[in-house]
């Protein structure tokens, strides 16, 4: 199989805290994408980091990507209970998407 | 705006039946995806279309057919359904078969196969 770890399978927090998921991948890349799943719901866009980028900022989003280890990290601040969800990243393969295992994320009010 | 949408949300089969997963986009986009999610596997592809009248294996194709039936509709095959193929199937659609466009997906289709 071409798909990504991530780590940790899943990951408990309190609001406020923040919540850090890795993610490792297995072939070169154009870039890598973070998605959010939400339970019993289709996934939905968060982020994309070029392969030439390191870090990139969106709202309370901070992801970093490191080619020469293969692994990028989503970083999500202050989290919020409805930051609840299961998190994957896609490395992106010349004209598709190469998923990641996710994390499952519990925030607890 | 309805997105992806896919039909039907649940379905129950019993082996060797067939059936066909529906999948359409209202958003103009030129590509199509079938995924499948199995528990902790994450999304594994299936069968992608870059664009209408072209149809490419993804990763685990085995056991699938696809039809691109116009520029909205990506429809999924199974011609003897299996116990293995279980799962919840996800379509999703890109402006363009390029890594660096977002996929938007459908709710999904939750499939069990006894």
């Amino acid at each position: 199989s071409q798909q990504g770890e991530e780590d940790p399978q899943a990951l408990s927090i309190q609001e406020g805290e923040n919540a850090t998921m890795n993610c490792s991948y297995k072939t070169s890349i154009n870039n890598l994408q973070w998605y959010r799943q939400n339970s019993g719901r289709g996934l939905v866009h968060l982020i994309l980091i070029r392969s030439n980028e390191r870090e990139k900022h969106s709202g309370r989003l901070r992801v970093t990507l490191d080619t020469s280890k293969k692994s990028s990290s989503l970083l999500i601040t202050a989290s919020r209970a409805a930051d609840t969800a299961s998190y994957f990243c896609a490395s992106g393969d010349t004209d598709k998407l190469i998923f990641g295992t996710g994390t499952r994320l519990q925030v607890f009010p | 705006n309805a997105g992806v949408t896919q039909t039907p949300k649940f379905q129950v089969l019993k082996t060797g039946q067939s059936m066909t997963l529906q999948c359409a986009q209202d958003m103009n986009h030129n590509s199509m995806y079938w995924y499948r999610q199995d528990p902790g596997m994450g999304l594994r592809l299936i069968y992608y279309s870059a664009s209408e009248g072209t149809t490419d294996k993804g990763e685990v194709p085995n056991g699938y057919n696809v039809s691109r039936l116009n520029k909205r509709e990506f429809s999924l095959r199974l011609e003897s359904a299996a116990p293995s193929q279980t799962s919840v199937y996800f379509c999703a659609s890109s402006l363009l078969a390029s890594s660096y466009n977002e996929q938007f997906f459908g709710p999904g289709t939750r499939l069990t196969v006894l």
